[in-house]
């Protein structure tokens, strides 16, 4: 499994964009790039996934870069409750892989 | 889709019993679980790898007798901390793959305080 390397930690206010990128220099060529978020005493909560180029959904965008050895996680107008840890995981989407393991992650706190 | 229910979401213990967490699919069938420890401010470690109807893969440095886990049906694993202590007091989540796309579905965790 590719590792990962992410920002420890991450401020921002409320109203503006957060981009947090993930680096995955190992990555294969059957993997893809999944986030996932994280609220204290809580299990992770699956954000989004892509292989390549940009994917957007209802609450954040991905964007990757043709060598796809990294990836930023864009969320558009923070709130309070965006604060949380987000993870960047790289692996087979068709969940494939012998086991998952994460990263450290990065904390976003969110300033009003 | 592709939920995972987790109980109990918090339990206290007295040092020395044993502690049962059910982890249920529970609109598709899982046949591989996974079991994960997560201290305070810290990532998720994984511990075990639960296959349907054969033994766990245990992560290095877990021990098999004190967390078993048993994956008797496509849609329950469970992870039990026998003869728990004070540093077994975790936050304990699993995982299962799902058929949805996205790879793996979550659990909502288990508070474990052995007192």
């Amino acid at each position: 499994l590719a590792k990962t390397t992410q920002p420890i930690s991450m401020d921002s206010y409320e109203g503006q964009e957060v981009n947090i990128t993930c680096s995955h220099n190992n990555i294969a060529t059957n993997d893809y790039i999944t986030w996932y978020q994280q609220f204290p005493s809580q299990g992770p909560r699956f954000i989004i996934q892509g292989y390549k180029t940009k994917v957007t959904n209802e609450v954040a965008s991905l964007f990757i870069p043709a060598d796809r050895k990294s990836s930023t996680l864009s969320l558009p107008r923070v709130s309070l409750s965006d604060t949380a840890v987000y993870y960047c995981l790289v692996g087979d989407a068709r969940g494939r892989d012998d086991k998952i393991i994460f990263g450290k992650g990065t904390r976003l706190h969110i300033l009003p | 889709g592709a939920v995972v229910s987790q109980h109990p979401s918090w339990v206290i213990c007295k040092s020395g019993t044993s502690v049962k967490i059910e982890c249920r699919s529970l609109d598709f069938q899982a046949t591989t679980m996974f079991w994960y420890r997560q201290f305070p401010k810290q990532s998720l470690m994984l511990m075990a790898t639960s296959n349907e109807g054969s033994k766990a893969t245990y992560e290095q440095g877990v021990e098999k007798d004190k967390f078993l886990i048993n994956h008797a049906s496509l849609t329950l694993s469970t992870l039990t901390v026998t003869s728990a202590h004070p540093e077994d007091s975790s936050f304990y989540i699993c995982s299962a793959r799902n058929d949805r796309g996205s790879g793996y579905t979550f659990g909502s965790g288990t508070r474990l305080t052995v007192v």
